[in-house]
């Protein structure tokens, strides 16, 4: 089983839409979750983190399920330069120095 | 503030040949990681570093080797490149008093032939 594993690709959806991506990672001490957006052959920049209790920031919403060990992110409205692809992020748990493990990521484009 | 910096941007290499990727950052920050993104897969890390003169290996350090002299400079050598090298290699940081979430160089991309 992969340590983080994502939502297949690709999500093509029309502007307006809403768009959720599901996540699940296997390390039950991870304490830190992340998504992170990757423009076309650019480095990947933090989007949000997320936390337990839920959180929100404008048009994105970040879920996190600890029970299940599952993490979603939802776009609501969508625009044209939401079309990216969404890395799901975890750190490694316990003394493991900062080190992020990374999804495969799930790429969005969002059409006219 | 340049923040994460990396040279070169783009390189090719033939098989057998060794380079040297820079990675430069003017944050003052401990933490310092590679990894490699292989086309559309995620990133895997190859080494990190703590702090100058302490370095560990991450995922795939096979064939790679790092050293952290300074706190500014952490820089990846590739001693005798294959094709399976052939990858996009970011650099990395800690942000500023937000452990785990990390900031990213724009990348070198590495072709070996």
């Amino acid at each position: 089983r992969k340590e983080v594993e994502q939502d297949p690709g690709p999500f093509n959806v029309p502007e307006g839409a809403t768009v959720a991506f599901n996540c699940t990672y296997s390390n039950s001490a991870s304490q830190s979750f992340f998504w992170y957006r990757q423009d076309c052959r650019k480095e990947p920049k933090l989007l949000m983190s997320v936390y337990s209790s839920g959180n929100e920031d404008g048009r994105f919403t970040a879920q996190l399920n600890r029970a299940s060990q599952y993490i979603s992110l939802l776009i609501r409205d969508s625009k044209l330069s939401d079309s990216a692809t969404y890395l799901c992020v975890v750190n490694g748990g316990g003394n493991q120095g900062g080190k992020l493990i990374f999804g495969q990521g799930t790429e969005l484009s969002v059409k006219p | 503030n340049a923040g994460v910096t990396q040279t070169p941007k783009f390189r090719i290499l033939k098989i057998g040949q060794s380079m040297t990727l820079q990675c430069t950052q003017d944050m003052n920050h401990n933490y310092m990681y590679w990894y490699r993104q292989d086309p559309g897969m995620g990133l895997k890390l190859i080494y990190y570093s703590v702090g100058a003169g302490i370095t560990d290996k991450g995922e795939v350090p096979n064939g790679y080797n790092v050293s952290r002299s300074t706190t500014e400079d952490f820089p990846l050598r590739l001693e005798l490149a294959a094709p399976s090298q052939t990858s996009v290699y970011f650099c990395a940081t800690i942000l500023p008093g937000l452990a785990g979430e990390q900031f990213f160089g724009p990348g070198t991309r590495l072709t070996v032939l």
